[in-house]
């Protein structure tokens, strides 16, 4: 079945540093990928995503490309700050027979130090 | 506007009894669905409704678990006799459109088995 790999975590970075969470994803056929966001105390929120082949997508000065020849999907900011310490959880959707359910990484812990 | 919003946000069940855990989805969204996260995991797939139909229940775990929709809106995921292994916080989630491209989450329902 489909499944998404993520680096462990937590990563720690100072303040400014650049920063790249790894992901990959087995599918069948062309799903789309998501980054979501989990900060303290809150819910799960769309970071940002990205539909089909060398789509890139941004927000918040995030940045991820799907690359479709490699299956990966990494997250990346050049400049990280205290307020990104998070919960990242890259994701797939599949079929839209199925409601485009998620299938979710395990989740990467981000602390960012001042 | 309102987000998705889940009640009760904490719930301490002693093993064998039953549970109800309420949705209150984003007003008109036709899609939601209901994910499972367990500690340190990133969120599993259980269940999704289009309006009141209950499309995919594939990711229910067990026959103990159940969920409905009646009116399209409000959703209900009971647990009968909860185990241990049910301990998790239960994700509700709306998309505005029939595929749920694009999920939003409530905060989740923290759910302990004692």
């Amino acid at each position: 079945g489909n499944s998404v790999t993520q680096m462990e975590g937590p990563v720690t970075l100072s303040e400014e540093a650049f920063l790249t969470i790894n992901c990959t994803y087995t599918a069948t056929g062309y799903p789309s990928l998501f980054w979501y966001v989990q900060y303290p105390g809150e819910g799960l929120q769309l970071l940002l995503k990205a539909t089909k082949a060398d789509d890139k997508g941004s927000n918040k000065g995030f940045e991820a490309t799907y690359r479709k020849e490699t299956t990966s999907f990494h997250l990346e900011k050049g400049s990280v700050q205290v307020s990104d310490s998070a919960v990242y959880f890259c994701a797939l959707s599949e079929s839209p027979e199925y409601g485009n359910k998620l299938v979710f990484g395990a989740g990467t812990i981000l602390r960012v130090k001042s | 506007g309102a987000g998705v919003s889940q009640s009760p946000r904490y719930k301490v069940a002693k093993r064998g009894q039953d549970v109800a855990l309420r949705c209150d989805p984003i007003s008109g969204h036709v899609s939601l669905f209901w994910y499972q996260q367990a500690l340190g995991q990133g969120p599993e797939f259980l269940t999704y409704f289009q309006n009141e139909a209950q499309l995919d229940k594939s990711g229910l775990p067990s026959d103990r678990f159940f969920a409905e929709r009646p009116e399209g809106s409000v959703s209900t995921l009971k647990i009968q006799r909860t185990q241990q292994e049910d301990s998790a916080v239960y994700l509700c989630a709306s998309s505005p459109i029939p595929q749920g491209y694009e999920q939003y989450f409530g905060p989740g329902t923290r759910l302990t088995v004692t």
